[in-house]
């Protein structure tokens, strides 16, 4: 069964740092994507950045690198220069192909906090 | 291109009335899902719809719930009978299956409070 771990309940980092927020995946379906959201306090779910099971290269979305390493099952957000409206959840999420369902299953979450 | 909307925002009701909330999908989206998150937890799926055919349904999905989604545009889920476990933020979301690695974007929820 397919199974999402963030094993950081909350991060803190000082404004401009980088950050790297950790998941590990589990699944026997060979193709699969994975995806980062982050949720502000007013709930809305925002996509951040996609990377699929087959993709070469690590995803880039300006800010925002998914540090994908297959072998382990790792898919981490890093967040270089971080801004203050950073402060936020960050969900990992993923779903798989082959079985023909289309359901996100998402993580417990981290709770990033920006400080200035 | 707008995005997901839902309706209401928030919604306030006593315990074993009967509940409707309302999701329109980014226009062009085929694909469309309705996800159910508890305080502290990241959502987890309900129901999703491709076109207008309900595919898959998971098991938290009681025979309280209903959603439909008549001629593949908008959508609705309704709740019977609430009860106070029902208490979540509802969260709609759409994709098109054949763009963006069928990346799910999602509205902005429906937060349902059961007195």
């Amino acid at each position: 069964a397919q199974k999402i771990t963030q094993t950081q309940p909350g991060m803190f980092v000082q404004e401009k740092e980088a950050v790297t927020l950790d998941c590990t995946y589990d699944t026997s379906d060979p193709s699969y994507g994975l995806f980062w959201y982050k949720q502000p306090s007013s709930g809305e779910m925002i996509f951040l950045i996609y990377q699929g099971s087959y993709d070469q290269q690590n995803a880039t979305e300006g800010r925002y690198s998914l540090n994908f390493q297959k072998a382990r099952k790792s898919a981490n957000l890093v967040i270089s220069a971080s801004q203050l409206g950073d402060s936020a959840m960050y969900f990992c999420a993923m779903r798989e192909v082959n079985t023909g369902f289309q359901k996100l299953v998402f993580g417990t979450g981290t709770r990033l906090l920006v400080s200035p | 291109d707008t995005g997901v909307s839902q309706d209401p925002r928030h919604k306030i009701t006593k315990r074993g009335q009967n509940v409707t909330f309302r999701c329109d999908p980014i226009s062009e989206h085929n694909r469309l899902y309705w996800y159910r998150q508890t305080l502290g937890q990241g959502p987890e799926f309900l129901t999703y719809f491709q076109n207008e055919a309900q595919l898959e349904k998971s098991r938290l999905l009681s025979d309280r719930f209903s959603a439909e989604r008549p001629k593949g545009s908008f959508s609705t889920l309704e709740i019977q009978r609430t009860e106070q476990g029902d208490s979540a933020m509802y969260l709609c979301a759409s994709s098109h299956m054949d763009r963006e690695g069928d990346t799910q974007y999602f509205g902005p929820g429906t937060r349902l409070t059961v007195l």
